[in-house]
């Protein structure tokens, strides 16, 4: 029973370019949300989404920033024209209903490097 | 919306010794969560915590949320290299769609 999957693990990115992050939830979970970990803070709340539909994105940057979770296929993270400020972990995490008792599972991350 | 203040933001303690973290929440807590990271990589869950007063206990690592459940603290017996990361409480809002907040996380060092 594989766990939250997010690949790329690595992705540089030269400025100006498009990051995707792809974040496949565990099996069962429908519910997705994807964190940002800056460099030496706490993880930050970016957006929750279930199937395609966005529940929740007070936490996404107002521009360059999409999140979609299609009925097929994984949550995308789209970044437009990075910037050096992007580079951060993006963590995803996915439930089966609002997360009682052990729904909340993360994925390892995606560390992105803006250069 | 949710905030929670960890404390302390850092820690450095002799392997072998007793520590506990405490988390403070602005409002009532319904589900308190606490993860383990480790440089570099994803979360680990440890333990979730929904009624005032419960406490859960897992190896050497004791979680309880108090009576009036706006604070919780996680204590480590007999701490081990091991131990080592950066710990992070997480609530959800307690109603269908709402989400993890997370505070800023507390950076454990356990010196052999």
């Amino acid at each position: 029973n594989a766990g939250v999957m997010q690949n790329p693990r690595h992705l540089v990115r030269r400025r100006g370019q498009e990051a995707r992050l792809r974040c496949s939830p565990m099996k069962g979970h429908s519910h997705v949300y994807w964190y940002r970990q800056l460099p030496e803070e706490g993880l930050k709340f970016m957006v929750y989404l279930q199937k395609e539909n966005i529940i929740d994105e007070s936490g996404m940057p107002k521009e360059r920033f999409s999140a979609e979770f299609p009925k097929e296929g994984p949550s995308i993270l789209r970044i437009q024209q990075v910037v050096r400020g992007d580079s951060a972990a993006y963590f995803c995490a996915s439930s089966a209903d609002r997360g009682l008792g052990y729904g909340y599972t993360f994925g390892s991350g995606t560390r992105l490097t803006v250069v | 919306s949710q905030e929670l203040e960890q404390s302390p933001q850092s820690l450095i303690v002799q392997e072998g010794k007793n520590l506990t973290i405490n988390c403070t929440s602005s409002k009532t807590l319904y589900g308190l969560y606490w993860y383990k990271q480790k440089y570099g990589e994803g979360l680990i869950f440890l333990m979730m915590l929904q009624k005032g007063g419960e406490e859960k206990s897992h190896e050497k690592i004791t979680a309880k949320l108090d009576e009036k459940k706006q604070q919780s603290s996680l204590h480590i017996t007999a701490s081990q290299p091991s131990h080592a990361g950066i710990y992070l409480c997480g609530a959800d809002g307690g109603t269908s769609g709402s989400r993890l907040t997370f505070g800023e996380g507390t950076q454990l060092t356990v010196n052999p």
